[in-house]
């Protein structure tokens, strides 16, 4: 099934450790997006990525990094947990600004 | 700056009825509008795209309007079934500090109940 793939599922991490939530694509979208979602705060955008090649910072950027070397994958990673980095972090890719948004399951990550 | 505000918060129907979620923000100056639902523990499941030049879209039991100058957007679900029973976030799609993003509403949370 065409979609996102989000890995993994849930995860909980002791602060300090480094971790990367990967994020592969088969639909061939240009645009893809890292959000995560707390409880009373919505969705927020952390980075983002118009195109294989680059990349940008969103609302929240600060305490996570993202690559994209290639247009399926787009992995983000948090150098080094901190307890308010415990949410859950969706991927989504578009082809575009004016084209439909879709979205990965999710990843739920605790920082302990 | 752009605020996306969706009522009711939650709403609780009896299965059949017809019923209208509300979405509204701030600035006109949007690319375009989409509707998400989102189960519990789950990921958000596009419904329905309607681009700025768009009035309304439609599938299946849901038609959602866009009146992008008076920043209003309303989905609505015609004969609710209890499979409908989740949290409907609206976002918009806008260009701010050179990129473009979704802002999101807080979500309808809908209780279909036989």
């Amino acid at each position: 099934i065409a979609g996102i793939t989000q890995a993994p599922t849930s995860q909980i991490l002791a602060a300090g450790r480094r971790m990367t939530l990967r994020c592969t694509q088969d639909m061939r979208h240009n645009a893809m997006y890292w959000y995560r979602q707390d409880l009373g705060l919505g969705l927020r955008l952390i980075h983002y990525s118009n195109t294989a090649g680059t990349t940008g910072k969103g609302e929240v950027p600060d305490g996570y990094s993202v690559s994209r070397a290639n247009t399926d994958d787009f992995p983000l990673t948090l150098a080094s947990a901190v307890p308010s980095q415990t949410s859950v972090y969706f991927c989504a890719s578009s082809d575009g600004a004016l084209t439909e948004a879709f979205f990965g399951q999710g990843t739920r990550l605790t920082v302990v | 700056k752009q605020e996306v505000t969706q009522i009711p918060a939650a709403l609780s129907v009896p299965e059949g009825e017809n019923l209208v979620l509300n979405c509204s923000f701030t600035d006109s100056a949007i690319y375009n509008l989409q509707w998400f639902r989102q189960d519990p523990g789950k990921g958000l499941t596009s419904l329905l795209l309607i681009q700025s030049s768009q009035r309304e879209q439609t599938s299946g039991r849901l038609n959602a309007s866009l009146d992008k100058s008076s920043g209003r957007s309303t989905l609505y679900i015609a004969a609710s079934q209890p499979g409908d029973s989740a949290t409907y976030l609206c976002a918009v799609r806008v260009i701010s500090g050179g990129y473009n993003k979704l802002i999101f509403g807080a979500g309808t949370r809908l209780a279909v109940h036989p």
